[in-house]
């Protein structure tokens, strides 16, 4: 049973322009969003977060919007650049032993020049 | 600060070898601890977690199994790799009580 899900596994955008990656989640007792930017042969590092009390938090370049009632999130890049180039994981964590996250399957996102 | 350190980097085992692979985390003490792999192609699957020396929960039945010998030491292992054990395996942690994750660099794992 897939939690989080991300249905697009690809993106390929122009540099200058807005990305936008979306994610779903299915269990409404996650309380709390994070997105992480993956390169390959990497680990993921952390980028931005949103907890449910909110429905939109700011990071620069990058803006996590959260919909609780389609229980649905996105993040948005503006403008991409090509370094920007990466696989994005989306996670969700409800209260709990350990803070487990769950991850989606992730979109790989191509800014192109 | 803390820092989080995973080795080795990439191996190639054959079926039916044994595997141990390690991770250390520093400058914090108590930490919550995770192995997650990234098979071809998939996301990001939770293999086992840990709250403490000794504690291990496993997500999902496999060939594979966790131990926390130390508070900041956790390894996974294998007695017999199978093809299917392929994968890229990342060890994370996190607060007690927090929300999100520190990664370390991950171990491309391929089973031939």
């Amino acid at each position: 049973d897939q939690q989080v899900k991300q249905n697009s596994p690809s993106l390929s955008v122009q540099e200058g322009r807005i990305s936008i990656l979306n994610c779903d989640y299915t269990n409404s007792m996650f309380d709390y969003f994070l997105w992480y930017k993956k390169y390959p042969a990497e680990g993921p590092t952390f980028l931005i977060s949103i907890s449910s009390i909110k429905d939109k938090n700011e990071d620069g370049r990058f803006t996590v919007f959260l919909n609780k009632s389609a229980k649905h999130l996105s993040l948005h890049i503006v403008p991409s650049q090509p370094g920007d180039s990466a696989v994005y994981f989306c996670a969700a964590s409800g209260t709990g032993t350990a803070s487990k996250l769950t991850f989606g399957t992730g979109t790989r996102l191509q800014v192109t020049l | 600060s803390q820092t989080i350190h995973q080795w080795p980097a990439t191996l190639v085992q054959p079926v039916g070898s044994p595997l141990s692979l390690e991770c250390t985390v520093e400058g914090t003490s108590n930490p919550n601890l995770y192995w997650y792999r990234q098979a071809a192609g998939r996301g990001l699957q939770l293999l086992f977690y840990s709250v403490g020396i000794g504690q291990i929960s496993s997500e999902v039945p496999q060939n594979l199994s966790a131990s926390r010998p130390q508070d900041r030491q956790f390894i996974l292992s294998s007695k017999k790799l199978l093809l299917s054990d392929s994968g890229f395996y990342l060890c994370a942690w996190s607060r007690t009580g927090g929300y999100g994750y520190t990664f370390g660099s991950g171990t491309r794992l391929t089973v031939v």
